[in-house]
């Protein structure tokens, strides 16, 4: 268990519909990271927030947004959904910004998105 | 720039038998480079990491890898395969000022009885 809470688990919806994914980081780290994982894509970066701040940006759609809030936990929003955001969701959280070495980032489980 | 390949997106042993997934970094600083496994279905787990410490480092699950910065590699080994050991291994590295990660493609292990 790395610590790393997402809700849900897993989630199904239609075409056009708007998600929200949850993350709520371990204790004590402040920066969270959302990934999109498909199978044709792999292992895709999407944004990273700092202590409530947006820090790097990745491969994001615009029909995508995030959010940090100030317990820290992080909301990924997803909206005008398509067949193609179909993909498990990680995100991940680490202490700072991974500008000290060793820094590193643990996952969570997964929100698994299907659109039908 | 950095970058990383994993040099095998599919590896095959026998049970019992040893296994070695490749990765080879670019950095034009120091880097931290990490393995992480991915089990079917599962979210994603911290094997190792090198932090400019020893260069053989040891992880979890029998697992090891050697940092070699001559050959710009982080291997990842591991003696004697277990059936458990099937899953998805990706090589990252970490480096210049903002430490951001960039991830191979991963390497799919298949262990074979």
């Amino acid at each position: 268990d790395s610590g790393v809470t997402q809700t849900p688990k897993h989630l199904i919806t239609a075409t056009g519909q708007r998600v929200t994914l949850r993350c709520s980081p371990r204790s004590g780290d402040l920066s969270v990271y959302w990934y999109q994982q498909s199978l044709d894509q792999g292992l895709q970066f999407l944004i990273q927030y700092y202590n409530g701040e947006e820090r790097a940006k990745g491969n994001i759609l615009e029909r995508f947004s995030a959010q940090q809030f100030p317990d820290l936990h992080s909301e990924l929003n997803l909206s005008s959904l398509e067949l193609g955001d179909s993909a498990l969701y990680f995100c991940a959280s680490s202490v700072g910004v991974l500008s000290q070495k060793g820094d590193t980032q643990y996952f969570g489980p997964g929100t698994r998105l299907t659109v039908l | 720039a950095q970058s990383v390949t994993q040099l095998d997106s599919h590896v095959s042993v026998s049970e019992g038998t040893p296994v070695l997934l490749r990765c080879n970094y670019s950095s034009s600083y120091s880097p931290s480079l990490f393995w992480y496994v991915q089990h079917p279905n599962k979210g994603l787990q911290l094997l190792l990491k090198y932090t400019s410490a020893a260069t053989l480092v040891k992880g979890i699950n029998g697992f090891e890898a050697e940092f070699k910065k001559s050959e710009t590699s982080f291997h990842l080994t591991k003696p004697s395969a277990h059936m458990s050991d099937a899953a998805e291994y990706f090589c990252v590295v970490s480096a210049g000022n903002n430490r951001k990660l960039i991830w191979g493609l991963g390497t799919s292990l298949a262990v074979n009885p």
